[in-house]
């Protein structure tokens, strides 16, 4: 899978959008971008994929550059209980049809400010 | 409809036992992977199987660990013969079958913490 760089940590408040980037510059044209979530003494919680079209669902919604370089994660009203580690992971469509197992990075710390 | 089952949640051994670890997908998913946590550390993963199937055992370690998903029952992790650098938490995910072309997510259960002493 090709890599991807995220900052090591981010600070939100309560109740205020949150955009959590992630750079994949050697994205290849077919690795979905896939977001997982882990919050702490938990297993990791899928959040949202997508390829090209920016994506909406009931957690978040991700926003892809048109080049597809780079794309952000999107929490509209970050709560308490969206204190976690966010993974961006790459997964190519290619090979095994999308079931490969995910390669997870650092991912990003956020922190929620009450 | 319940999600991604693992027993036990935690589960302690001493050196050189045997630890074994049950995973239940969630209903209608026939793919399974499981993923080692070491203490502050990332997910790593082991293993991905279908029903009788070891289809990728890339990161598994090549001695003392083995995995099944019989036909019937649930997946199993085996650590024979557990050293204390085994201790981890041990995640088990799934997803549906395949169609073509398409990425899927995975379903996460809550883990099993293995501690070795």
């Amino acid at each position: 899978d090709a890599k991807t760089t995220q900052p090591n940590s981010m600070e939100s408040n309560e109740e205020e959008p949150v955009h959590l980037p992630c750079n994949h510059s050697t994205i290849s044209g077919t690795d979905y971008i896939h977001w997982y979530r882990q919050l702490p003494s938990q297993g990791p919680e899928y959040v949202i994929h997508g390829l090209t079209s920016n994506v909406n669902n009931r957690m978040a919604s991700l926003a892809i550059a048109e080049d597809r370089k780079s794309s952000t994660l999107i929490l509209h009203r970050a709560t308490l209980r969206d204190a976690a580690v966010y993974y961006c992971i790459l997964r190519d469509r290619g090979s095994g049809g999308g079931a490969d197992g995910l390669t997870f990075g650092k991912g990003t710390h956020l922190i929620i400010q009450p | 409809n319940a999600g991604v089952m693992q027993n036990p949640r935690h589960l302690v051994r001493r050196r050189g036992q045997e630890a074994r670890l049950r995973c239940s997908p969630m209903k209608g998913h026939s793919h399974v992977y499981w993923y080692r946590q070491l203490p502050e550390e990332g997910l790593k993963f082991m293993v991905y199987l279908q029903k009788e199937n070891i289809i990728d055992e890339s990161g598994m370690p090549k001695e003392r660990f083995s995995a099944e998903f019989p036909k019937e029952g649930p997946s199993i992790l085996r650590i024979q013969q557990v050293v204390r650098g085994d201790s981890a938490a041990y995640f088990c995910a799934s997803s549906p079958r395949l169609a073509g072309g398409q990425s899927y997510e995975q379903y996460f259960g809550p883990g099993t913490r293995l501690t070795v002493t």
